[in-house]
This record gives C-alpha cells, structure tokens and sequence, in this order.
C-alpha cells in the first residue's frame, strides 16, 4: 500500500522566490498535517484539514506561508517569499481522523533556502 | 497549560543493555501516543495507549501508562542498533485535535 507521498523531496530555492510543496494522503484518510521540524524548534504543527476544511491555522508562522486542501487527494503547502529562516524538513501526515487517530508520515521535503 | 516533559534528551546506549524513557504530565491525559524517528527518516508511529495502567509489549519494547493517566513510560530490552532514534511521546487530551510533539528522547547506541 502506497504511504502519504511528498514531493519534491529536495528543494533548494534562493531567497524570495516561491516554493510549493506537494503532498499525497494515504487513500481514506479524512485528516492531513502540515508540519516542520527543524533542529531548533523541533516537530511544529502548521496547519491541519478534516475533510479538506482547514481547522486550525495558528501555527502557520506568518503569512508568507498558506496551504491548500483542493480535494481528498492532495493538499500544497506554499511559501511566498521564502527566506532562509524557512530552511527546515516539512513533513505531511494524514489519518483516519483527528486525534486520537494515529498519524502517517511522509518521507518529507528538506528545504533549503539560501 | 499542559505541560509534558519527556526524559531524559538524550541517552547512550551500549548494544545489548536496557534503557528507558519517561514522559511526565502535569495534567490527567485521555490518551499517550509513541512515535520513534530515525535519523534521517520521519515520524513512525509505534503504539497508543488508553487505559490507567495499561501495559503494551512489541517485542522488545514495552510501553506504560501510568495508573494516574499521568505518565508514561517506554522499556527497551537488550538495546541494538536497530533502536538507534528519537522516540516522542506525544500526549492527547480529552478535548483535544491536535498532537503536539514535544522534543523527544534521542537515542543513540554504541556497538
């Protein structure tokens, strides 16, 4: 069975420009999660859908950062302008439902922005 | 606020002896999650625990909830390389939607 799919899974972009990040949940999934993880701040949750509705979007850093859940099937996290503080791996989750459904991990995207 | 505090940070292991970790709220919990992550790798989640008291084995690793529905713990036997992560115990509150990590005890084992 195909797990919660991410791309790219590297991305190097230099500061201002825009950069998108894809992901695919697991099939029947009701729920996705955003997250970032950085050595300093470690497992942050951006932002969260249910049924492709955002319900809570307060630890979306500022509002360079948006994200998109167009249908069940795919959701974007975007970053416009992107600067190097962004420079973290950004994860996406997805479950059955919202807690206490356990979460299923992408690989990740590891971002770099110089 | 609820607070969890995971410990210890960090924890060398040699290869073949047990260690565990404990994670401590100040607040009755519903529930406790258990997710390891290699280095490198992403979150994998690993066990969920429900009940005052309950106990979990997977293999080698053992998982508790304590009677209060305050701590938790996780008991890994006879260490191996394999083990080599960061394990999270992420704690669910009754009204809550959300998981939040905290920062995890890393482990690291020397063969």
């Amino acid at each position: 069975d195909a797990g919660v799919i991410q791309s790219p899974r590297h991305e190097v972009t230099e500061m201002g420009q825009e950069v998108t990040l894809r992901c695919k949940p697991i099939s029947g999934h009701n729920s996705l999660f955003w997250y970032r993880q950085t050595m300093m701040r470690g497992l942050e949750l951006l932002i969260y859908f249910n049924n492709n509705v955002p319900i809570d979007d307060s630890g979306m850093p500022e509002d360079r950062f948006s994200a998109k859940m167009p249908n069940a099937s795919f959701s974007t996290l975007k970053i416009q302008p992107s600067e190097p503080r962004d420079s973290a791996v950004y994860f996406c989750a997805s479950s059955l439902g919202l807690v206490p459904y356990e979460q299923y991990f992408g690989p990740g995207t590891r971002l770099t922005v110089t | 606020g609820q607070q969890v505090m995971q410990i210890p940070q960090y924890q060398h292991v040699q290869e073949g002896e047990d260690f565990t970790t404990y994670c401590n709220s100040s607040t009755t919990l519903s529930n406790i999650q258990w997710y390891k992550q290699r280095p490198g790798g992403h979150p994998v989640f690993l066990i969920q625990l429900v009940k005052s008291g309950e106990v979990k084995k997977q293999k080698r690793l053992t998982f508790q909830f304590g009677e209060a529905k305050k701590n938790s713990s996780l008991h890994i036997t006879a260490t191996q390389t394999t083990d080599v992560g960061t394990y999270f115990c992420v704690p669910i509150k009754a009204a809550g939607n959300k998981l939040t990590f905290g920062g995890g005890t890393r482990v690291l084992v020397k063969p």
